[in-house]
């Protein structure tokens, strides 16, 4: 059983289009982290939140943190091809270290 | 900079055989980590080191063992491999000052196969 669901598993979307993936748990979250990891590499840390209610922007990337702090969203304005990849997040429930969901495959063809 | 480093990149091993995954850190890190990446599931920690000379258990410790050198220098172990050990292997590196603010610096992996 996974702590952390996201969906959608797999996406493909055409350049220009919008989308927006998901981050679920039944628990609550001290701290969210989404990654974007490119194939053959390690992840890399976008964002991190740490407030119910919290929107962080970074370019056309908008994350959304949930009120209860249960969930998060990711929502990528006109999508480009240099944003294909998987997309984690990993949430803090309280222990000692992250724990990673398990991702959101996105293909932006041109 | 290097960041992280990972060696070797692609690994073919027998059941039964042994090996060790090495990993170095150039960014003076006070923790370490070792994932496993599975399609599907996401990555799951296996052990970490939070600072040198400790060292603790993850989601699936189970057949590994780690050994933290130095500051800079986090090995794991597969004392006999199996099947199932089949992954994608990432260390990962970071400050660990605020918990819930810990950025973790990934290596480029490790791609195991057990035949």
């Amino acid at each position: 059983t996974q702590l952390l669901e996201q969906s959608p598993q797999f996406l493909s979307i055409q350049e220009g289009e919008n989308l927006t993936v998901y981050c679920n748990s039944s628990s609550v979250f001290s701290s969210l982290q989404w990654y974007r990891q490119e194939p053959g590499e390690g992840p890399v840390l976008l964002v991190t939140v740490v407030t119910g209610g919290e929107v962080k922007k970074l370019k056309r990337l908008t994350f959304q943190f949930g009120d209860a702090r249960k969930d998060s969203s990711l929502h990528i304005t006109a999508a480009q091809p240099g944003d294909t990849g998987l997309y984690l997040c990993a949430g803090l429930l309280g222990g000692q270290n992250f724990v990673f969901g398990p991702g959101t495959r996105l293909s932006v063809l041109p | 900079n290097a960041g992280v480093t990972q060696t070797p990149k692609f690994q073919v091993l027998k059941t039964g055989q042994s090996m060790t995954l090495q990993c170095a850190q150039d960014m003076n890190h006070n923790s370490m980590y070792w994932y496993r990446q599975d399609p599907g599931m996401g990555l799951r920690l296996i052990y970490y080191s939070a600072s040198e000379g400790t060292t603790d258990k993850g989601e699936v410790p189970n057949g590994y063992n780690v050994s933290r050198l130095n500051k800079r220098e986090f090995s794991l172990r597969l004392e006999s491999a199996a099947p199932s050990q089949t992954s994608v292997y990432f260390c990962a590196s970071s400050e660990r000052v605020i918990l819930a603010k810990n950025i973790q610096y990934f290596g480029a992996g490790t791609r195991l196969s057990v035949l």
